[in-house]
């Protein structure tokens, strides 16, 4: 099993281009989640998903849009880029949430100049 | 206020060592609490879920205080390996909420 997939590992963007972070997962899981992670911040929640259909706003999502299609893939789209969009971000995923631990991807390192 | 406070550190420790790491969190409807480590650049993984009654994985010793609402983490017989940062997450409805991460280097 790969787990959690995320595409790409690095990218640089201009401010207001606009691109898309890819997240799958082959676990089946419900629950997915994008988070970004900042130096003295810790991780923060951007946008999650309890299931197919449906998405939620976590505690930053001004700036980043989300769709949940299928049970496996939950991309997240930066509209318009800003400087202060410079982050890693990571996707994670759980079988739901609550007690189930969450399994995270590789990371995502996005510069925005 | 944040939902999940953590000592930040830097806790620099000889090998073999025990050291502990605390985290405090505010929303007492809280459900579930989990360590995990996240080495430098790389992606989060689970250290280990929290329980009400305390729980032990080897070296590692977690106990919960739902009154004071209080996790804390502690390690016995310190490795290079455990060099790392700790990352206290607590479960709140349909969100998990993260601690800044405590680091911590092991000293030969």
């Amino acid at each position: 099993n790969a787990g959690v997939t995320q595409t790409p590992k690095f990218q640089v963007l201009k401010t207001g281009q606009s691109m898309t972070l890819q997240c799958a997962q082959d676990m089946n899981h419900e629950y997915m989640s994008w988070y970004r992670q900042d130096p003295g911040m810790g991780l923060r929640l951007i946008h999650y998903s309890v299931g197919a259909g449906i998405t939620d706003q976590g505690e930053v999502p001004n700036g980043y849009n989300v769709s949940r299609s299928t049970t496996e893939d939950f991309p997240l789209r930066l509209l318009s880029a800003a400087p202060s969009q410079t982050s890693v971000y990571f996707c994670a995923s759980s079988q739901a949430s609550g007690a189930n631990v969450l399994t995270f991807g590789a990371g995502s390192r996005l510069t925005v100049l | 206020r944040k939902e999940v406070e953590q000592d930040p550190g830097p806790f620099n420790v000889p090998e073999g060592a025990t050291v502990a790491f605390n985290c405090t969190y505010s929303n007492s409807a809280s459900q579930s609490f989990f360590w995990y480590r996240q080495d430098c650049r790389k992606e989060p993984k689970l250290l280990m879920s929290v329980y009400s009654s305390g729980n032990e994985d080897g070296r590692f010793t977690a106990q919960l205080n739902r009154a004071s609402q209080y996790i804390s983490l502690l390690i016995r017989d310190s490795k290079l390996s455990d060099s790392a940062t700790y990352l206290c997450v607590v479960n709140t409805g349909n969100q998990f909420y993260f601690g800044t991460g405590t680091s911590l280097t092991v000293i030969p």
